[in-house]
């Protein structure tokens, strides 16, 4: 596609269910990226992919997110028994080459996530 | 870990005069970024910087960066009501080329 697309665009799920949100790079690019951005505040990384390989995943608050990549293009970010805290907008983001300097990000426009 | 701050929060202009972001990192970066977000919508990546004391324009927009590579600023210059949004800055550091610590953002109102 065009540029990088997210879905759902908008979730609501009740607390202890588990979602998925699903990201669709850029086509061609090697580098995937997911994000979370609460109202007001800057993206916050969560989780780096190159390939299928995820390189970093420093940034899941805990054991219930998870994320994964694994034919290299699409990826799927899981959060299990959601709680209110978990409530914010995920961001996916894509570059061609592997976080290379002057490599350009782009954003996709995010899945909307409320757990009431 | 590392923080990176930027201020003002808000800014609010008459069209036409200039305007100012300013972001500052706890740590030394390797490079930063400059990115953009209309009211909801998402980041648009506009610039990356990497030297010491580098300088870059796009148009009105002035992209620097500190000396000793811990300070950046955004200026716009006679702003236009399609500058309207939130200015975010977002620095790489520790020797990764891919994990961007963003600002807090600046949001941009413009009175026509």
């Amino acid at each position: 596609g065009a540029g990088v697309s997210q879905s759902p665009r908008y979730k609501v799920t009740k607390r202890g269910q588990d979602v998925a949100l699903r990201c669709d790079p850029i086509s061609g690019h090697v580098s995937l990226y997911w994000y979370r951005q609460a109202l007001g505040q800057g993206p916050e990384f969560l989780t780096y992919f190159n390939y299928e390989a995820q390189q970093d995943k420093s940034g899941l608050p805990n054991d219930r997110f998870s994320a994964e990549r694994p034919e290299g293009s699409i990826s799927t970010l899981t959060i299990q028994r959601t709680e209110q805290r978990d409530s914010a907008m995920y961001r996916c983001a894509s570059s061609l080459t592997p976080g290379h300097p002057g490599n350009t990000i782009y954003f996709g426009e995010g899945s909307w996530l409320t757990v009431v | 870990g590392q923080q990176v701050m930027q201020i003002p929060q808000y800014q609010h202009v008459q069209e036409g005069e200039d305007f100012t972001t300013y972001c500052n990192s706890s740590t030394t970066l390797s490079n930063i970024q400059w990115y953009k977000q209309r009211p909801g919508g998402h980041p648009v990546f506009l610039i990356q910087l990497v030297k010491s004391g580098e300088v870059k324009k796009q148009k009105r927009l002035t992209f620097q960066f500190g000396e000793a590579k811990k300070n950046s600023s955004l200026h716009i210059t006679a702003t236009q009501t399609t500058d309207v949004g939130t200015y975010f800055c977002a620095g790489n550091s520790g020797g990764s080329n891919y994990k961007l610590t963003f600002g807090k953002g600046t949001l941009l109102t413009v009175n026509p």
